[in-house]
């Protein structure tokens, strides 16, 4: 089955550091754009970044430049975010979602930051 | 506020044709392709069109998509009870260098 699923989501205090995992199945992500997308409580969809498919480029969402970074290891088939300084508005259901289309997503990791 | 925009809510009766429109500017949608997305309730979003009006297969025909200058536009046609979902456009911004997602448009089918 081809699927995405993320992990690591979790509580954690405003100021804390948390990092997400997405792993694939069923495809091989190496040859994808991937991408992160986060989703507040009843809010809409707001895209976090994206890496190329050898990591040799990667772009931000101005409100998390230089607070998270993104990255992938193609031969265990997993993209990753890493979170660090994160602020109670950084609250979402995170996703996954893989190529320029979008066409896969994973099921979402809930991240909640305390104040 | 997001700097393509949808109206937040849209409605239709079964059978009805439906629109939602996506209006940006030159640095988006006037010089990049346009997406649409459908969220059901509680669920991840999923791709209805791609490319401005390409649909992945496996998603009926009922959904197509245009572009037109700096606008994108889904038409729904036969409306569904199944189609009450969250619909977002998304396209890259070339001055943002970020890809942007529409607010959001509520459809309710009536």
């Amino acid at each position: 089955e081809v699927q995405l699923v993320e992990s690591g989501g979790g509580l954690v205090p405003s100021g804390g550091s948390l990092r997400l995992s997405c792993a694939a199945s069923g495809f091989t992500i190496s040859s994808y754009w991937m991408h992160w997308v986060r989703q507040a409580p009843g809010k809409g969809l707001v895209w976090v970044s994206h890496i190329n498919s050898d990591a040799s480029d990667t772009d931000y969402a101005d409100s998390v430049k230089g607070r998270f970074t993104i990255s992938r290891d193609n031969a265990k088939n997993t993209l990753y975010l890493q979170m660090n300084s994160l602020r109670v508005e950084d609250t979402a259901v995170y996703y996954c979602a893989s190529s320029n289309w979008f066409d896969r997503w994973g099921q979402g990791t809930l991240v909640t930051v305390s104040s | 506020q997001s700097v393509v925009t949808q109206p937040p809510s849209a409605s239709g009766t079964p059978g009805q044709r439906v629109t939602i429109s996506c209006s940006g500017s030159s640095s988006n949608i006037g010089g990049n392709t346009v997406s649409w997305f459908q969220q059901l309730p509680g669920t991840a979003p999923k791709v209805l069109i791609h490319s401005n009006d390409q649909r992945p297969s496996g998603v009926p025909d009922r959904f197509s998509g245009s572009k037109s200058g700096t606008s994108g536009s889904l038409a729904i046609s036969g409306l569904q009870a199944e189609d009450e979902a969250d619909y977002y456009c998304a396209t890259w911004d070339d001055s943002l260098n970020a890809w942007v997602f529409g607010g959001g448009t509520k459809l309710t089918v009536l």
